[in-house]
């Protein structure tokens, strides 16, 4: 199997900008979920869709969106880049929503490494 | 609201010498818990989890965790270190009910030396 896939790799941007990062998970999972790692930090969870519907959402402000394409693909966008944002940006796939975890296989890519000028 | 603490910052340990890694987590029942490995510059790789049952894990790379609701803890722990292990961990806990997210801890760097 292909493991989760992310693109870019790295990107720098300039504040103010917007950026859109690209997930593709793993054949046969439906699930996909985001996370924000700051250096020196755990990982942050932004947001998880399924089926194409936003399942759960962090704290992070309006700036943050995402979506799930019919492939269960995902991007995630920023708006209005903050000096801030830059970190790693970590996609997870499985196969089903969480709650089914017992039935669990979550895989991380290796992520995108976001700094903003 | 789950939380995850790991105490230590930093660990260095020499090659060959036994590891653990504390994890303590804040949850008002038995959550799911895992412990992932982080190399520099890349995604996380799991190493074990624990849902129910036997409450000591057995998981990759020769590492075991072993969970005790009586201390909210799910320490890590391997019996020999070797150069290879020296990465970043990470504890995580799911809340079973919602299971939506992951919540971390702040990471544990180990630095093995020869």
């Amino acid at each position: 199997d292909a493991g989760v896939t992310q693109s870019p790799t790295h990107l720098i941007k300039t504040r103010g900008q917007h950026v859109t990062l690209r997930c593709s998970p793993i054949s046969g999972h439906k699930s996909v979920s985001w996370y924000q790692q700051v250096l020196g930090q755990g990982p942050q969870f932004i947001f998880q869709y399924y089926e194409k519907e936003e399942r759960g959402r962090g704290n992070f402000p309006d700036r943050f969106s995402a979506r799930q394409f019919p492939n269960y693909s995902s991007e995630l966008n920023v708006n209005a880049l903050l000096l801030g944002d830059s970190a790693l940006y970590l996609c997870a796939s499985s196969y089903r929503t969480a709650s089914q975890i017992s039935n669990y296989r979550y895989t991380f890519g290796s992520g995108t490494r976001l700094t903003v000028v | 609201a789950q939380s995850v603490t790991q105490p230590d910052i930093h660990i260095t340990v020499s090659e060959g010498a036994s590891l653990e890694l504390r994890c303590n987590y804040s949850y008002g029942a038995t959550p799911y818990l895992f412990w992932y490995v982080q190399s520099p510059g890349q995604g996380l790789q799991l190493l074990l989890k624990y849902f129910s049952g036997d409450t000591l894990v057995q998981g990759i790379k020769g590492f075991e965790a072993e969970f005790k609701r009586s201390q909210s803890s799910f320490n890590l722990r391997k019996p020999s270190v070797h150069w290879s292990d020296a990465a970043e961990y990470f504890c995580a806990v799911v809340n079973p009910n919602t299971g939506n997210q992951f919540y971390f801890g702040t990471g544990t760097s180990l630095t093995v030396i020869p």
